[in-house]
């Protein structure tokens, strides 16, 4: 257990919806990173969060965003989501250069 | 740029040693390398920081050659314990700092 949390582990939803994944860092941590993993594109870093302000974006695609509030916990959102979004979607959250990773949430798009 | 492993994969009896790549076209300030099991986050290796400097973890160790842009991962007397796919994530002296690049992965399977 990394001590980091996703919530909700699984999500199904249809083409063209919104959804919201949530990730609560370790204690202590102030950067959160999201990335996406699926078998097409592999492992692809999308935006680090630190102490509420963005800090390094990645291949996020415009109808994603993401924000890092003031309790630390950060939430991606994907909208008019589309069959290739279907993927592992992970946070993970460091206090230096290592990083741990939550559980990841699995979102599929029908 | 999406930085080069190799081999793909790899299959080792207990005790032997190994020797996972990862080669980039560009200028690099860090290399990452994480593992991950089947059904599991990736876990945090080490990270090897421009100047060569070689760092371990147990019996896991990797170097950082910035001329020639290559990272590599070695895995000496390998245990069951190591099967997984090793990543290794690239952070480019002229990319953002923090964006990571991530290989395809090298998958490792270690047999009895």
């Amino acid at each position: 257990d990394s001590g980091v949390t996703q919530t909700p582990k699984h999500l199904i939803t249809a083409t063209g919806q919104r959804v919201t994944l949530r990730c609560s860092p370790r204690s202590g941590d102030l950067s959160v990173y999201w990335y996406q993993q699926s078998l097409d594109q592999g492992l692809q870093f999308l935006i680090q969060y630190y102490n509420g302000e963005e800090r390094a974006k990645g291949n996020i695609l415009e109808r994603f965003s993401a924000q890092q509030f003031p309790d630390l916990h950060s939430e991606l959102n994907l909208s008019s989501l589309e069959l290739g979004d279907s993927a592992l979607y992970f946070c993970a959250s460091s206090v230096g250069f290592e990083q741990f990773f939550g559980p990841g949430t699995r979102l599929t798009v029908l | 740029q999406q930085p080069v492993q190799s081999p793909q994969a790899v299959i080792l009896r207990e005790g032997e040693d190994a020797v996972i790549n990862c080669s980039s076209s560009k200028a690099l300030y860090s290399v990452h390398w994480y593992r991950q099991k089947h059904g599991e986050a990736p876990v945090f290796l080490m990270i090897l920081l421009k100047g060569g400097e070689q760092k371990g973890h147990d019996k896991i160790s990797a170097s950082f050659n910035e001329k020639k842009q290559q990272s590599s991962l070695y895995l000496t007397a390998s245990q069951l314990s190591y099967s997984g796919t090793y990543f290794c994530g690239t952070e480019e002296v002229e990319g953002s700092q923090g964006n990571l690049i991530f290989g395809k992965g090298t998958k490792l399977s270690v047999k009895p």
